[in-house]
């Protein structure tokens, strides 16, 4: 079965300064991975993704995460902080079925 | 493209009643979705459809019921309505099944039983 751990519920950081979320999957097949953000009272938007080829994926707003597979893990980073980035990022993985699965979340803020 | 709409914002109803939430997308898309988002607990799905006609459970679908008679539709059934049902549900769709399966989401319905 595929799973997805978010650690850390809670990030906060100052702005400007670098935006570390932190995602480790489970998976027995390839995964594909992807990284959702919610704002205040607001659907999920995708951030990016990751399915085949290059392990760096740039998304959007600056944010790019890092496909590691020896340590199963995909990360989510930005170099600066913004005030707008204050929300809730959810990592997500799917693999051979038509569901995705969730993590968690990591609610983010970032303090001026 | 108004994307994928979903109504009402917000609802309260009382124990034993009932209610649809009302799910609608405008990108022909074959897959649709239901999660409900309960604080700290992630999203969970509770039904999902590939197509017209065609549904299936999600990891929590007691309590729920769903039908899907077109493609642009995919309303939420709640028959009687419990407090463990107070939630936010969120409606997605996506073009493509796993693994491509991007999904789009809705702006949610906070729903509260009292």
């Amino acid at each position: 079965a595929q799973s997805v751990t978010q650690l850390g519920s809670h990030v906060s950081v100052s702005e400007g300064a670098l935006v570390l979320l932190r995602c480790n999957y489970s998976s027995s097949v390839p995964p594909y991975l992807f990284w959702y953000v919610q704002y205040p009272n607001q659907g999920l938007q995708l951030l990016l993704k990751y399915t085949t080829g290059a392990t760096l994926v740039k998304g959007i707003n600056g944010f790019e995460a890092e496909f590691k597979k020896s340590e199963t893990s995909f990360h989510l980073t930005k170099p600066s902080a913004h005030m707008s980035d204050a929300a809730e990022y959810f990592c997500a993985v799917t693999t051979n079925t038509d569901k995705l699965i969730f993590g968690t979340g990591t609610r983010l803020q970032v303090f001026p | 493209n108004a994307g994928v709409t979903q109504t009402p914002k917000f609802r309260i109803l009382k124990i034993g009643q009932s209610m649809t939430l009302q799910c609608a997308q405008d990108m022909n898309h074959n897959y649709m979705y239901w999660y409900r988002q309960d604080p700290g607990m992630g999203l969970k799905l509770i039904y999902y459809s590939v197509g017209a006609g065609i549904t299936d459970k999600g990891e929590v679908p007691n309590g729920y019921n769903v039908s899907r008679s077109t493609t642009e539709d995919f309303p939420l059934r709640l028959e009687l309505a419990a407090p463990s049902q107070t939630s936010v549900y969120f409606c997605a769709s996506s073009a493509q099944g796993a693994p491509y399966n991007e999904q789009f989401f809705g702006p949610g319905t906070r729903l509260t039983v009292l």
